[in-house]
Formats: structure tokens, C-alpha cells, sequence
């Protein structure tokens, strides 16, 4: 079965710091994709990332940047210089293509709190 | 471009009665379709997915069924909801089985 752990239920930071969200899955599928969303308080979730098993490069994108490990099974997210517009709560999430579906499995969240 | 609508936005029913959820897709076509559910806590549960027209899948047993009548079109129901069923419901699209997955705004179901 897989399973997605983000050991970090909540997470205060001041504006302009630096933050990372940890991710560390488990999955018995040798090729499986893995996803970051932002759940903003509006509810929606909105898709950051998307990154399959085969691919270990870092990406980088504006202030968000992402490091997938698969040595540790870990795919952790940074934002750097942090804002208060980054407040949100924020999902890694795990799908491996077996059933026809892309069937998702999401950690538990973690809720990103930026002050000023 | 593609875009994801589910409606109501917000629905209070009080214990017992029936519920349907809505949810269409535009720009598209024969779309993966799922229903999650998200509790209080956060976690999100996969409900059904459909990969076509009335091919539908069930991830947990439960209370509430699922129907795809059209291509583009979800429909979450109940016949009799539980205060168990309250929460936040979405919906979500993608394109083949290895794509992103794209949600909707989500409706908030509060039974009493």
C-alpha cells in the first residue's frame, strides 16, 4: 500500500524566511509520480508540482524549489524568502498508474503560517 | 483551456435526507474523474474515480454512491446522509492516468 508522511503538522515562520516542508513516502511501485498542492484558505487545491520516479533533478521555480530523494523517499519543498500570501496548508501527495486511474494518495498536510 | 466546476458551494441537510453533488468539466475530453473527501484533520480520501461513461470505481465503502452520466459530468449522492458525511467534497479532473490531477472549488457539506 502506499503512504504519504508529512511529520509536520503546522509551521510558523516570520516573512523573508526560508521554509521546508518535508515529504517521505512509501510505495512498492517502481514507477509512481509524485505531486505538492497548496490548499489556500479558500479551500481549493491548487497544483504546484509534479515529478515522476525517474526524474531526481531539482527544480526550481521562481521562489519554490523541490527536492526529490529517492534514496530516502523524500520529496521536500522550500520556498524561499517566504510571504504571508505563501500561508496555506500544503499536500505531497503519491500516485502510482496501476487501475487506470491516477489515484492519488495524499500525506496530511501541513499548515504554513508566514507573519509579518 | 480546461476548467473544473462543482456546485453548491455550501449545503447544510439534516440528517437523513438526500444529497447530489455536481461537478462538470469543460475543454476536454473523456477526462479521469474522482470525488475526495477532505475531514476535519485535512487528510484527503479518495471517495470513486470514473475513467469513462458509467465506469465507475469505489475506493471505500460507504454511505454515498457515484454516477457519471455524461462525459464531462460527476455526481457525488446519498439516499440518506449521516452526520458521518459531513465535510468538504471535491472534485478533481486528469488527463489519462499519470497526469496532475486539477480540482474544483469544493462544497462544504455540514449534516445535522
Amino acid at each position: 500500500a502506499q503512504k504519504v508522511t508529512q511529520a509536520q503538522t503546522e509551521i510558523s515562520v516570520v516573512e523573508k524566511e526560508d521554509v521546508t516542508l518535508d515529504c517521505v513516502y512509501e510505495t512498492r511501485d517502481t514507477t509512481y509520480y509524485l505531486f505538492w498542492y497548496k490548499q489556500p484558505p479558500s479551500g481549493e487545491l491548487v497544483f504546484l508540482i509534479r515529478r515522476n520516479s525517474f526524474d531526481e533533478q531539482n527544480e526550481i521555480s521562481g521562489r519554490y524549489s523541490w527536492n526529490f530523494q529517492k534514496s530516502t523517499s523524500s520529496f521536500n519543498f522550500t520556498i524561499t524568502a517566504s510571504q504571508v500570501v505563501d500561508s496555506a496548508v500544503y499536500f505531497c501527495a503519491l500516485s502510482g498508474i496501476t487501475g487506470g486511474g491516477n489515484k492519488l494518495t495524499f500525506g496530511t498536510g501541513t499548515q504554513l503560517k508566514v507573519e509579518l | 483551456s480546461q476548467t473544473i466546476h462543482q456546485w453548491p458551494a455550501t449545503l447544510v441537510q439534516p440528517v437523513g435526507s438526500p444529497l447530489s453533488l455536481e461537478c462538470t468539466v469543460e475543454g476536454t475530453s473523456n477526462p479521469n474523474l474522482y470525488w475526495y473527501r477532505q475531514a476535519a484533520g485535512r487528510g484527503l480520501q479518495l471517495l470513486f474515480y470514473s475513467i469513462g461513461i458509467d465506469q465507475i470505481s469505489s475506493e471505500v465503502p460507504q454511505n454515498l454512491s457515484a454516477s457519471r452520466p455524461q462525459d464531462r459530468q460527476f455526481i457525488l449522492s446519498s439516499k440518506k446522509l449521516l452526520l458521518s458525511d459531513s465535510g468538504f467534497y471535491l472534485c478533481a479532473w486528469s488527463d489519462g492516468p499519470t497526469g496532475e490531477l486539477f480540482f474544483g472549488e469544493g462544497s462544504r457539506l455540514t449534516v445535522l
